[in-house]
């Protein structure tokens, strides 16, 4: 089975504006969850979606949103970027049933945004 | 609300010694416990998921132990290899939350 991939895996941005990543999950996996790792705050929790439906989400701003199709991909979308935003951001994908928590999670490699 | 904390942040030694990392979480109403491997600028590799029903999971020369009781768990590494140099990372996931509180990890590296 194909891995975890993200696109694009690096991306360099002004402040002001906005972005858009792409994470497409192991086959037949219907949870998806994005981190933001930076060197400061390490790997936090930003949200994560079953099935189209937001189950949770971490304590980012407004600024940062996400949504799944119907086929589990997912995007994210960060608006009026911020210095503080440049991170790498990950992307994980899990078989979760949806029975109560979250089961191994299989990340992608990642995109490395930058932002100037 | 869960904590998670790795100790020690770094730590090198002599191939082939055996080694332990320590991972504590503050919530002992995990649903798992997981341990990764990050290289650097790289993404995450899962090494072992413990359930919250079990004590321990073992893959080749891994050993991850999980003690609910006293919020820890272990990661044991067995005749270390330069190879094994990287960052350790420890995730717990909390009923109900569909989420993963990481902790700050441990950065290895075996000397050849």
């Amino acid at each position: 089975k194909a891995g975890v991939t993200q696109t694009p895996r690096y991306l360099i941005k002004t402040r002001g504006q906005q972005v858009t990543l792409s994470c497409s999950p192991i086959s037949g996996h219907r949870s998806v969850s994005w981190y933001q790792q930076t060197p400061g705050q390490g790997l936090q929790f930003l949200f994560e979606y079953f099935s189209e439906t937001q189950r949770n989400k971490g304590n980012f701003p407004g600024r940062f949103s996400g949504r799944q199709f119907s086929n589990s991909r997912s995007e994210m979308n960060v608006s009026t970027l911020e210095l503080g935003d440049s991170a790498l951001y990950l992307c994980a994908s899990s078989p979760s049933a949806g029975r109560g928590g979250t089961d191994t999670q299989y990340f992608g490699p990642g995109t490395r945004l930058t932002v100037l | 609300k869960q904590e998670v904390t790795q100790i020690p942040a770094a730590l090198s030694v002599p191939e082939g010694e055996n080694l332990v990392l320590n991972c504590s979480f503050t919530d002992s109403a995990i649903y798992n416990l997981q341990w990764f491997r990050q290289d650097p600028g790289k993404g995450l590799t899962s090494l072992l998921l413990i359930q919250s029903s079990q004590r321990e999971q073992t893959s080749g020369r891994l050993n991850a132990s999980l003690d609910k009781s006293s919020g820890r768990s272990t990661l044991y590494i067995a005749a270390s290899q330069p190879g094994d140099s990287a960052t350790y990372l420890c995730a717990a996931s909390t009923s109900g939350t569909y989420k993963y509180i990481f902790g700050t990890g441990t950065r290895l590296k075996v000397l050849a």
